[in-house]
């Protein structure tokens, strides 16, 4: 299975702040990345998808980027509502694999 | 907008079979891939596996040899049965739908099994 490496696990920051999630793969999975959110008492929202396209209503301040093993969430200007648990997850090999989250919280 | 609802029983015997349904409102089974994922602290989110209109079905090698997951597109709903089930399968089970770009939107709630005698 590829093992997907969330770093950090957890996060602060403040409204406003700029800050950036990686994602690493054990191996290549080209751009079969997706990124979620996970709000308490939500659905998980999918926010990003091959690696880079912005879903559909999703907020432009949420981009992605990366290919091959390395990747990166991008949240250029957090807003309250941002505070949240973020997943990334390989959709190259079955069995499709998850990150453990990185869990952004207020500072 | 399409929702999905998970319902079954919240408490399942170990070395009996988890039943769970997935109820689709707002839009059709009749496309797309519908996936149960499961998450667990111990193992976080876990992918159990698929099924596509056709009736095609893909399994999380794992987990495959106890794992069926079908479609009912008169009922716009798809199940989960995981049989001969252990402590180690407690967890929040999700359901999702995704299309050919494989990203999974929208998802359940989510709804708690915990296996205990």
């Amino acid at each position: 299975d590829i093992q997907m490496t969330q770093s950090p696990s957890a996060l602060s920051a403040s409204v406003g702040d700029r800050v950036s999630i990686t994602c690493r793969a054990s191996q290549t999975i080209s751009t079969n990345l997706n990124w979620y959110q996970k709000r308490p008492g939500k659905a998980h929202r999918l926010l990003i998808y091959s690696a880079s396209t912005l879903q559909g209503g999703g907020p432009s301040r949420f981009s992605g980027s990366g290919s091959g093993t390395d990747f990166t969430l991008t949240i250029s200007s957090l807003q309250p509502e941002d505070f949240a648990t973020y997943y990334c997850q390989q959709t190259y090999n079955i069995p499709f694999t998850f990150g453990l989250g990185t869990r952004l919280e207020i500072k | 907008q399409v929702y999905l609802q998970e319902s079954g029983p919240g408490l399942v015997r170990p070395s009996e079979t988890l039943s769970l349904t997935c109820t689709v409102s707002g839009g059709s089974t009749r496309s797309y891939y519908w996936s149960w994922i499961r998450q667990s602290p111990v193992k976080g989110l876990e992918w159990i596996g698929y099924v596509y209109n056709t009736g095609t079905t893909n399994y999380n090698p794992s987990l495959k040899s106890r794992v069926t997951i079908s479609l009912d597109t008169s009922k716009n709903q798809f199940s989960l049965r995981l049989t001969s089930v252990s402590a180690a399968d407690t967890a929040v089970y999700y359901c999702a739908r995704s299309g050919t770009n494989w990203g999974y939107d929208p998802w359940g709630q989510g709804t708690l099994v915990t296996v205990s005698s």
